[in-house]
């Protein structure tokens, strides 16, 4: 079975751009969380989908949204990206919500702001 | 809300010896807790999970973890660990939300471990 794949592996942005990152989930799998791990501030939840609503949200501004689709892939958007902005985005799937689902992480987009 | 501490940003150990790793969390609630296991340019891995029942947990690789809630700890132990557990590893916790399904995972800043020959 085919793992959790993001694309792209990496991105090279300016300030002020926008982007959009996409993850496919383990087959089979309905919920999508987002991650953003940075040297300074770790890895951090920035928000979980399930069933193509999103369900729980960290603590990031509104410029940081996503969505999910039918087929359960989920894009994450940036908008206004900052130099702060730059950091691996990590996405994991599991079958359902619950926490005794393992949840399985893909390898990362590595953003860039110049 | 929850927070996880390891206090161990870097350990080495030698090739052969045993390894534990420390973890502290803070939560209201009976914890779901974690280890996952990354390394460089990957994702991470699960090593193993504790959500009730007991407190010695067995995961992958020959790791294992212990749950002391007096101490608020899931400390993660190998008994000899290889060259290739090089790695960074993050515990985590996870909570429940109000709207009673899961929430995110809160990890901890991670610990370097380096393995000497």
């Amino acid at each position: 079975k085919a793992g959790v794949t993001q694309t792209p592996r990496y991105l090279i942005k300016t300030r002020g751009q926008q982007v959009t990152l996409s993850c496919s989930p383990i087959s089979g799998h309905r919920s999508v969380s987002w991650y953003q791990q940075t040297p300074g501030q770790g890895l951090q939840f920035l928000f979980e989908y399930f069933s193509e609503t999103q369900r729980n949200k960290g603590n990031f501004p509104g410029r940081f949204s996503g969505r999910q689709f039918s087929n359960s892939r989920s894009e994450m958007n940036v908008s206004t990206l900052e130099l702060g902005d730059s950091a691996l985005y990590l996405c994991a799937s599991r079958r359902d919500r619950g926490l005794a689902d393992t949840q399985y992480f893909g390898p990362g987009t590595r953003l860039t702001v110049l | 809300a929850q927070s996880v501490t390891q206090p161990d940003i870097h350990i080495t150990v030698s090739e052969g010896a045993s390894l534990e790793l420390r973890c502290n969390y803070s939560y209201g609630a009976t914890p779901y807790l974690f280890w996952y296991v990354q390394s460089p340019g990957q994702g991470l891995q699960l090593l193993l999970k504790y959500f009730s029942g007991d407190t010695l947990v067995q995961g992958i690789k020959g790791f294992e973890a212990e749950f002391k809630r007096s101490q608020s700890s899931f400390n993660l132990r190998k008994p000899s660990v290889h060259w290739s557990d090089a790695a960074e590893y993050f515990c985590a916790v996870g909570a429940r939300s109000s709207g009673g399904g899961a929430d995110g995972l809160t990890f901890g800043k991670g610990t370097h471990l380096i393995i000497q020959p």
